[in-house]
């Protein structure tokens, strides 16, 4: 089956600690997203990518990074200077062209104490 | 620029009875629009969408959704609300120039028994 794995669910870390977040896609797709969501507040985009070895900033990119040294994958990293951390976590991905509907994964809540 | 609203963070219906989730949305360009519903703690899964062509567009689980260009709207509608259709929906806007879509801040719709 086709689809978008984000592993893990859940995440607990202290404060000042560095954690990556995985997102794997099998859908042959070009695009790739990761969003920060908060109750009421929406979807925030943090990170997109067209092709491997490129990405750009969203609206909130202060105290992340990614990558994308393959297709398949564009893990985040939640660094030691986000200051409010805690927040679930969603990767998409879509084609490029047509609609761009995206496909979602199911998430990864991050708990930062 | 492109802009979604959503009307009415909470939405609360009794079994059976109507649901209407309301959207406006803000295009220079002819857009694409989507919603999707997103249960907790789980990902967003596409709902239906709008292109071009046929204005009343039908998606799963018995919801279906109006573009209306003179009101710039797209309202999502079923008939009869089910307990299972309780969750988060969000609507989105997209054009043909940037595969970024803007989400709405989203609408939780609670059913009664």
């Amino acid at each position: 089956d086709g689809g978008i794995t984000q592993s893990p669910k859940y995440l607990f870390r202290k404060e000042g600690q560095n954690v990556t977040l995985s997102c794997e896609q099998n859908l042959n797709h070009d695009a790739m997203y990761w969003y920060r969501q908060d109750p009421g507040q929406g979807l925030r985009l943090i990170y997109y990518s067209q092709i491997v070895n490129d990405f750009q900033k969203g609206d909130i990119a202060e105290g992340y990074s990614v990558s994308r040294e393959k297709k398949e994958s564009f893990p985040l990293t939640v660094t030691s200077a986000q200051k409010n951390p805690t927040a679930f976590y969603l990767c998409a991905s879509s084609l490029i062209g047509g609609s761009y509907e995206q496909y979602f994964g199911p998430g990864t809540r991050l708990t930062v104490t | 620029a492109q802009s979604v609203t959503q009307l009415g963070s909470h939405v609360s219906v009794s079994e059976g009875a109507l649901v209407l989730l309301r959207c406006n949305y803000s295009s220079s360009v002819p857009p694409y629009l989507f919603w999707y519903v997103q249960y907790p703690n789980q990902g967003l899964q596409l709902l239906l969408k709008y292109t071009t062509g046929a204005t009343l567009v039908k998606g799963i689980n018995g919801f279906e959704a109006e573009f209306k260009k003179s009101e710039t709207s797209f309202h999502l509608t079923k008939p009869s609300a089910h307990m299972s259709d309780a969750a988060e929906y969000f609507c989105a806007v997209g054009t043909g120039g940037s595969y970024i879509p803007t989400f709405g801040r989203g609408t939780s719709l609670i059913v009664h028994p």
